[in-house]
């Protein structure tokens, strides 16, 4: 069964710093990847998503994160924070063996001034 | 957005009582999960949709049943409420392709006293 981890449940970066989101996969078949946002009293919003093709892959907002096989990650980064990036950041793994999307634990992002 | 609606938005029942809720959906996609968030939990999937009448459990389906008669609907239903029951429930939507996201709706809180 495929699981999702994401390390830290809380990441604070000042504000015009890297942010770096840790994900680790596990999925016995080739995943599908996907990071997600998620703001105060809101529901999720898709951030960008790895299926096949380029490991790099960008998303909304000046977001990317990078597929290593090797290293069963997906970890999302922002070359600078800003403070509307404050919010709760969820890693998804999805297979073609059940079509079931699981989520990570989630890392809520402070963003300091 | 996709549209995606949930009712109720809040819900406040009794430990013991039986409660539905409704995720409505005018996409036509055949996948639709429900989830529900915990804080320290992420988003847990209850349970999910792949077609009409064709259900399955996901990782925390205890104590939940659910139901699609027809596309458009998927409901939950806690057969008898508990206080370990409450939450924020989120139902999600995909396309029949693996390789596409979760559409969420805007999230249930359901409060047992």
């Amino acid at each position: 069964a495929q699981s999702v981890t994401q390390l830290g449940s809380h990441v604070s970066v000042s504000e015009g710093a890297l942010v770096l989101l840790r994900c680790n996969y596990s999925s016995s078949v080739p995943p599908y990847l996907f990071w997600y946002v998620q703001y105060p009293n809101q529901g999720l919003q898709l951030l960008l998503k790895y299926t096949t093709g380029a490991t790099l892959v960008k998303g909304i907002n000046g977001f990317e994160a990078e597929f290593k096989k090797s290293e069963t990650s997906f970890h999302l980064t922002k070359p600078s924070a800003h403070m509307s990036d404050a919010a709760e950041y969820f890693c998804a793994v999805r297979s073609n063996r059940d079509d079931k999307i699981i989520f990570g634990k989630g890392t809520r992002l402070h963003i300091l001034p | 957005d996709a549209g995606i609606t949930q009712s109720p938005r809040h819900k406040v029942t009794e430990t013991g009582t039986p409660v539905t809720l409704r995720c409505h959906q005018t996409e036509n996609h055949r996948y639709m999960y429900w989830y529900r968030q915990d804080p320290g939990h992420g988003l847990r999937l209850i349970h999910y949709s792949y077609g009409v009448k064709d259900t399955d459990k996901g990782e925390v389906s205890d104590g939940y049943s659910v139901s699609r008669s027809k596309t458009e609907d998927f409901l939950l239903t806690l057969e008898s409420a508990t206080s370990s029951q409450t939450s924020v429930y989120f139902c999600a939507i995909s396309e029949e392709t693996v390789n596409t996201e979760a559409f969420f709706g805007q999230g249930t809180r359901l409060t047992v006293v």
